[in-house]
């Protein structure tokens, strides 16, 4: 990967219970960005969140951001099993390109 | 709301043979991005332009190359292809940057699905 880790690399839990995914980066960014790709598909961006913001929410999305530790993380609360997919944390590594990171997988069960 | 349209949206090709992929950015939008992903890989930045001029470059093999026409279409052409060349091709586009700002969402194609047999 160009980024640095995502962890957990895979997620599995029951729908009502939250998510958590963290992803950490290794440059200093503008701003970081969340998406969710299903099996094969396109990307879809969920939320981008600037340097100077720590924390921010959208509907059941809430993200955090530590510039110091350069990590973030996705919250989604009361998953439903249409959350199933692929989620990617992104900077925008100082120029016109995206670098993603590995992304973590979840599952969740109905 | 129109969206990023590339095409084809699956490509098959032989071994050395050469393939085109072609991106059509969200109308008004002036940068557009390729990004190869592999089989459970994550996306990797290939190539940007911004105003017809390339901007960025990443990880893409000489054996490829693209460019931005005056309509800011984008297209990717690969040659001399190889197995390890099989992936998901996405494109995105975005207004760049704006003056005096650090924000720049990109907006994802669906992809082109190219494999090389």
């Amino acid at each position: 990967s160009q980024q640095g880790e995502e962890d957990p690399q895979a997620l599995s839990i029951q729908e009502g219970e939250n998510a958590t995914m963290n992803c950490s980066y290794k440059t200093s960014i503008n701003n970081l960005q969340w998406y969710r790709q299903n099996s094969g598909r396109g990307l879809v961006h969920l939320i981008l969140i600037r340097s100077n913001e720590r924390e921010k929410h959208s509907g059941r999305l809430r993200v955090t951001l530590d510039t110091s530790k350069k990590s973030s993380s996705l919250l989604i609360t009361a998953s439903r099993a249409a959350d199933t997919a692929s989620y990617f944390c992104a900077t925008d590594g100082g120029g016109f390109k995206t670098i993603f990171g590995a992304g973590t997988r979840l599952f969740v069960k109905a | 709301a129109a969206g990023v349209i590339q095409s084809p949206r699956h490509l098959i090709k032989e071994k050395r043979e050469t393939a085109t992929l072609k991106c059509y950015p969200i109308p008004r939008h002036d940068t557009v991005y390729w990004y190869q992903q592999g089989p459970g890989q994550d996306p990797q930045f290939l190539i940007s332009f911004y105003e017809k001029m390339q901007s960025d470059k990443g990880s893409i093999p000489d054996r490829f190359s693209a460019q931005q026409f005056s309509d800011y279409h984008s297209e990717l052409n690969m040659s001399s292809l190889e197995l390890g060349d099989s992936a998901l091709y996405f494109c995105a586009s975005s207004l760049g940057l704006l003056a005096g700002s650090s924000y720049n969402e990109q907006f994802f194609g669906p992809g082109t699905r190219l494999t090389v047999l």
